[in-house]
């Protein structure tokens, strides 16, 4: 049973620093794996999908990784900002005819001014 | 360019009440829908998914159920609500043979 885990759970850093959010997987056999925003009471905005057969994938001031054999993503988040504040989600699909995402419980960022 | 809606934002029911929750896409056909619940302290989780009209699979047995009465319309219903059935119910879609998923603003719903 694939289990997702999202490390740590909290994570508070001053504005301008450079930041890593993990997330690791128990089964490598994964179609690929999503990263999501959620602001407090909001839905969930993707940010980037990395494909099996991908290493990483960039938007703007983010970075994601994926290393399928060790079972770990990073989210890489440079010059933070206030507005990053924010739960950070990932999530994998997993290689089989379901449709399902299976989520870690979520890294949640708060960036001081 | 596409754009999916919940309704109602939230939602304060009575134990045993029924429950309808409606969510569309626009701008897109024939989506997959999904219906995902988060509820306190706990991850997302996948309860109904649907490749088409009519076609519902359930990955959880619950009191609740789902209808896709047309394309781009998905409901999650329930006859009588329990406490335990309070969340934030999500509602996402991706395109077919794709499986980047969006998610809607979702609906909060709180059972007393």
């Amino acid at each position: 049973k694939q289990e997702v885990t999202q490390i740590p759970a909290a994570l508070s850093v001053p504005e301008g620093e450079n930041l890593v959010l993990n997330c690791s997987f128990t089964d490598s056999a994964i179609y690929n794996l999503q990263w999501f925003r959620q602001d407090p009471g909001k839905g969930l905005t993707s940010l980037l999908l990395i494909q099996s057969s991908q290493r990483e994938q960039t938007s703007g001031r983010l970075n994601a990784s994926l290393d399928k054999s060790s079972g770990r993503s990073t989210l890489y988040i440079a010059a933070s900002q206030p507005g990053d504040s924010a739960t950070y989600l990932c999530a994998v699909r997993q290689m089989d005819s379901s449709y399902k995402l299976i989520f870690g419980s979520g890294t949640r960022l708060l960036v001081r001014p | 360019s596409q754009t999916i809606h919940q309704w109602p934002a939230t939602l304060v029911q009575p134990v045993g009440s029924p429950l309808s929750l409606e969510c569309t896409v626009e701008g897109t056909s024939n989506p997959n829908l999904y219906w995902y619940r988060q509820a306190a302290g706990r991850g997302l989780q996948l309860l109904f998914y649907s490749v088409g009209i009519g076609q519902i699979s359930s990955e959880v047995p619950q009191n609740l159920s789902a209808s896709r009465p047309q394309d781009r319309q998905f409901i999650l219903s329930s006859k009588k609500l329990l406490l335990s059935d309070s969340g934030f119910y999500l509602c996402a879609w991706s395109v077919e043979g794709q499986t980047e998923q969006f998610f809607g603003p979702g609906t909060r719903l709180t059972v007393l």
